[in-house]
C-alpha cells in the first residue's frame, strides 16, 4: 500500500516553457503533499507544503509565482514551473502523507528529472 | 531549527563487510527519526524508522537505534551486498509532524 506515483518521469524543454509535474497517491487519499528538490549529488530541499483544497505554503527562497502547486483533489497535487530556465533543472521529488494509516511518515514518488535547455 | 548531520561519502567496502553510517541531529521535543535509501534515477524508499528513544528500526538486513542520549541514529548492516549501493539518507520529522529534515546523504558503493 501507500504507492505514490509521478508523471512525468523525465522531461526536457526548452527555456521559457512552462512544465507541469503530477503526483498521485495512487491507493490512499492524502490530504498532505509535499514537494521536495533535489541537486545533483544533494540532499532534498523541501519546497512547499501543500494541502488539499488551500494554498500551498512555501519554504523560505522559493519563488510561489515561479513555483505553481495546486492539490485540487485528495489524490493529486501538481506543482507547475514556469517559465523554467536552464538554473531550474533539477530532479523533483513529491511525497504524500496518510493520515488515516500512518500519521508521521511521508511515501515518496520515483521523482521527475527535468532538464532545461 | 532542527538538522540532521551524517557522515560524508562515498563509502566503499568490499561485500560482506560491515557498515556503519553515522547520523546526527539536533532538534526540540521528540522527533521520528527515519532512514530513507536512493537507487540510483529513483526516488527515495523508507528503509526503516524509530519513533521514540531506544526503539530499534530494521529491514533487510539494515538496522539503526534511536538513541536519545547522543542523539544519534546510526545506521548498521553485518554484511552487505552489491545490490546494497546507494545513497543513504537520515532524516527527522519535527514533533509536528509536518516537516521532514533530510541530512545530506551517504553514497554507499559495495564491490564484489
Amino acid at each position: 500500500g501507500a504507492v505514490v506515483s509521478q508523471h512525468p518521469s523525465r522531461v526536457i524543454c526548452k527555456s521559457g516553457t512552462s512544465v507541469k509535474i503530477e503526483c498521485r497517491s495512487l491507493d490512499f487519499q492524502a490530504t498532505t503533499m509535499f514537494w521536495y528538490r533535489q541537486f545533483p549529488k544533494k540532499s532534498l530541499m523541501l519546497m512547499a507544503t501543500s494541502n488539499e483544497g488551500s494554498k500551498a505554503t512555501y519554504e523560505q527562497g522559493v519563488e510561489k509565482d515561479k513555483f505553481l502547486i495546486n492539490h485540487a483533489s485528495l489524490t493529486l497535487s501538481t506543482l507547475t514551473v514556469t517559465s523554467a530556465h536552464p538554473e531550474d533543472s533539477s530532479f523533483y521529488i513529491c511525497s504524500a502523507r496518510d493520515p488515516i494509516t500512518s500519521y508521521n511518515e511521508q511515501f515518496f514518488g520515483p521523482g521527475t528529472r527535468l532538464t532545461v535547455l | 531549527g532542527d538538522s540532521v548531520t551524517q557522515m560524508e561519502g562515498p563509502v566503499t567496502l568490499s561485500e560482506e563487510a560491515c557498515l556503519t553510517i553515522n547520523c546526527t541531529y539536533t532538534a526540540t521535543g521528540y522527533p521520528s527519526l527515519f532512514w530513507y535509501v536512493q537507487y540510483p534515477g529513483e526516488g527515495l524508499q523508507l528503509l526503516l524508522k524509530a519513533t521514540k528513544a531506544d526503539d530499534k528500526g530494521s529491514n533487510k538486513g539494515f538496522e539503526a537505534t534511536y538513541r536519545k542520549e547522543t542523539t544519534s541514529f546510526h545506521l548498521e548492516k553485518g554484511s552487505v551486498q552489491v545490490s546494497d549501493s546507494a545513497v543513504y539518507f537520515c532524516a527527522l520529522l519535527n514533533n509536528a509532524g509536518n516537516m521532514l529534515t533530510f541530512g545530506g546523504g551517504t553514497r554507499l558503493m559495495v564491490k564484489p
